[in-house]
């Protein structure tokens, strides 16, 4: 397996309040990713990395930001999380642009 | 609007028998299709890709067939074993593109 964490695995927290999500990979790869998971929606890309301090946006992108201060550590934050951000988040890594993409084991967040 | 689609939300199998799980895509750029299984409260693994420059790919009880003309690729488990009970995800991605787009997944029910 692929040497992927995510910090924390469950968070609850409130409406308006910042949340900042870890990915940390033990690969040293380029490619790093976060994505969304809810029914009926599959897996939707929210950010990427492609190096250090490079990061663009994904298909639902609004209301997060990202930054890669290290090529292991890729942080998520929800400056003011709403309700329609509960979901489950996934971090991947991928070693190339065209490699293939394994995942952590994601992050259950709950906003009430 | 979802360009890759798993229009069979669950399907229920025997033990031993074959399982067949479907995915359309609509863009016509996709060039690579991979799926992946999802157990609950992991992430995603890789399972199995396919280029498509190739109709078909197997690796061991896998076999993943695509097809061009149709926008058409499924995914053969045979045997179909009780650990094969997951959630599978089919996803395709453009040439050199980091992107990929993901289905909704169908939930594959094994039972002896």
């Amino acid at each position: 397996d692929a040497g992927i964490t995510q910090s924390p695995r469950h968070k609850v927290t409130e409406t308006g309040t910042p949340v900042t999500l870890r990915c940390h990979q033990t690969e040293n790869h380029r490619y790093m990713y976060w994505y969304r998971q809810d029914p009926g929606h599959g897996l939707r890309l929210i950010h990427y990395s492609y190096g250090v301090k490079d990061t663009d946006k994904g298909e639902v992108s609004d209301g997060y930001s990202v930054s890669r201060s290290k090529t292991e550590d890729f942080l998520l934050t929800l400056e003011s999380a709403t309700s329609s951000q509960t979901s489950v988040y996934f971090c991947a890594i991928s070693e190339s642009i065209t490699d293939t993409q394994y995942f952590g084991p994601g992050t259950r967040l709950t906003v009430l | 609007d979802q360009q890759v689609k798993q229009n069979s939300p669950s399907l229920s199998v025997q033990e031993g028998r074959i399982s067949i799980l479907n995915c359309d895509y609509t863009n016509s750029m996709f060039d690579y299709f991979l799926w992946y299984k999802k157990y609950p409260a992991e992430g995603p693994t890789f399972l199995i890709s396919i280029s498509s420059i190739k109709d078909k790919n197997e690796d061991g009880r896998f076999t993943v067939f695509l097809n061009k003309s149709a926008k058409h690729l499924s995914l053969h488990i045979v045997p179909s074993q009780p650990g094969d009970s997951a959630v599978y995800f089919c996803a395709a991605s453009e040439e050199n593109t980091d992107k990929l787009i993901f289905g909704t997944g169908t939930r594959l029910q094994v039972f002896p």
